[in-house]
């Protein structure tokens, strides 16, 4: 299996809401991905995870938070969004954590913030 | 600062014609280059990866360059077909050892007609 997944595809929410994208891998990558992606934009880092441990945070306000309950697994929680944070949510993972490690995306989760 | 600059931002070609696209990057300590594809609203997906020490590799009809000295890569797309429409993504990462530095090009949108 060479496939990461994200679910869901598409997610519509109001600020006031709570929801969660998940990202799924089983490829025995160690490492993974969040990245936001505007439109015609290139996909800005959120955060990293090696090893379960979150390594990277790239100042990202604390609405998004992030989980990886297991290697294979890694969760964006999302709370209190604004009508900015409409984006394209990206996972991807990679062998190891370092940058030399060639990341395989996921196909995205296309969300709307009303 | 880190950059990857990514030239012409869209282009259009004629199914059946070939095309370079470019990448200039001022990212040190230069680690690897790679050249995505991202077709519109998915995740991308890599073509290339190139490390210092690599001047040509290839993938099928797409043909990656590097010049470590000016610090340029082109991408060049032989026999174009409609399903290469797509936005091409310059990713250069940095670093050595731990974690790496990776920065994303604005990528070029390519439109390949009939």
């Amino acid at each position: 299996d060479t496939e990461v997944t994200q679910t869901p595809k598409h997610l519509v929410m109001g600020m006031t809401n709570k929801k969660s994208l998940k990202c799924e891998q089983h490829m025995g990558h160690r490492a993974m991905y969040w990245y936001k992606q505007k439109a015609k934009k290139p996909p800005e880092l959120m955060f990293v995870y090696s090893y379960e441990k979150l390594s990277i945070n790239e100042s990202v306000p604390s609405r998004f938070s992030p989980e990886c309950p297991n290697s294979s697994l890694l969760n964006l929680h999302l709370h209190a969004l604004q009508p900015e944070d409409s984006a394209l949510y990206l996972c991807a993972s990679s062998q190891g954590g370092t940058g030399n490690n060639e990341q395989f995306f996921g196909p995205g989760t296309r969300l709307t913030v009303l | 600062k880190n950059q990857v600059e990514q030239s012409p931002q869209s282009l259009i070609i004629l199914e059946g014609k070939n095309c370079t696209l470019q990448c200039n990057y001022t990212v040190s300590p230069f680690s690897n280059l790679r050249w995505y594809k991202q077709d519109t609203g998915r995740g991308p997906v890599s073509l290339t990866i190139m490390t210092f020490s690599e001047n040509t590799k290839s993938n099928g009809r797409y043909t990656a360059t590097l010049d470590a000295d000016t610090k340029q890569s082109s991408l060049h797309i032989t026999a174009s077909q409609l399903s290469d429409s797509a936005s091409y993504i310059c990713v250069v990462s940095a670093g050595s050892g731990g974690y790496q530095k990776v920065t994303f090009g604005t990528g070029t949108k390519l439109q390949v007609i009939p």
